[in-house]
């Protein structure tokens, strides 16, 4: 069974940077055609894809975010982290990760509030 | 950037009618097209991938067609639990998301 969890602070100040760790089980991040990636979704609002890693470390991102975002993964803890530099209240909502098989999102984890304020 | 545009934006149907809600992309994503469900407070839910194909447990009810520019998720017969938001996504060039479409009980 593939679970993905989301974990950081729920809430940080404008400018801060933002560290999300993403820990997941049932898969591996080493195996072909595999893929963890980040979705977000201020209240309301829709959902807005951010980036994405692939087991040979390809990486991907949003273009409009791509110079403030950073993917990384390491396989022997089972885990993907992004980051995001200088936040503003605008990037407030839920961040989620979610695995991916070919290009495709298929398992999501149930997402954590983050909330950009002074 | 590909742009999803879906239609409506709201659509009010009773239940045990049929649904049809559509999907457009800017330029042709060939099949590369996936539906979400996303019921309040919850993640999303895959429901079809390759613009046609069931996801693991969704039941039959739910349909997907459509190729290139223009997709439609049609479910057939509407139970109460099948009154959320939809999103389209595609992960054909780059991956984007529509702006969701929010089935509501008429």
């Amino acid at each position: 069974q593939i679970t993905l969890k989301e974990s950081g602070p729920t809430l940080v100040k404008p400018t801060q940077t933002l560290t999300l760790t993403c820990t997941f089980s049932g898969f591996s991040l080493s195996t072909s055609g595999v893929g963890v990636g980040w979705i977000r979704q201020p209240p309301g609002k829709a959902l807005e894809w951010l980036a994405l890693i692939y087991w040979d470390d390809d990486k991907r991102y949003s273009p409009s975010l791509k110079s403030r975002l950073t993917i990384t993964k390491d396989s022997s803890k089972n885990q993907v982290v992004l980051t995001m530099t200088d936040m503003d209240p605008v990037d407030t909502g839920t961040y989620y990760c979610a695995h991916s098989v070919r290009a495709r999102t298929d398992v999501w984890g149930k997402g954590t509030t983050v909330t950009v304020s002074s | 950037e590909i742009v999803m545009t879906q239609s409506p934006a709201t659509l009010s149907v009773s239940p045990g009618e049929r649904a049809t809600l559509s999907c457009r992309a800017s330029q042709s994503v060939s099949s590369n097209l996936a539906w979400y469900q996303q019921k309040p407070g919850q993640a999303p839910r895959l429901l079809i991938y390759g613009a046609s194909t069931r996801a693991t447990d969704i039941p039959p009810t739910f349909s997907g067609s459509g190729s290139g520019t223009e997709f439609t998720l049609t479910i057939s017969s509407l139970q109460s639990e099948d009154f959320a938001v939809y999103y389209c996504h595609q992960y054909n060039n780059g991956y984007t998301f529509g702006q969701g479409t929010k089935l509501e009980i008429k």
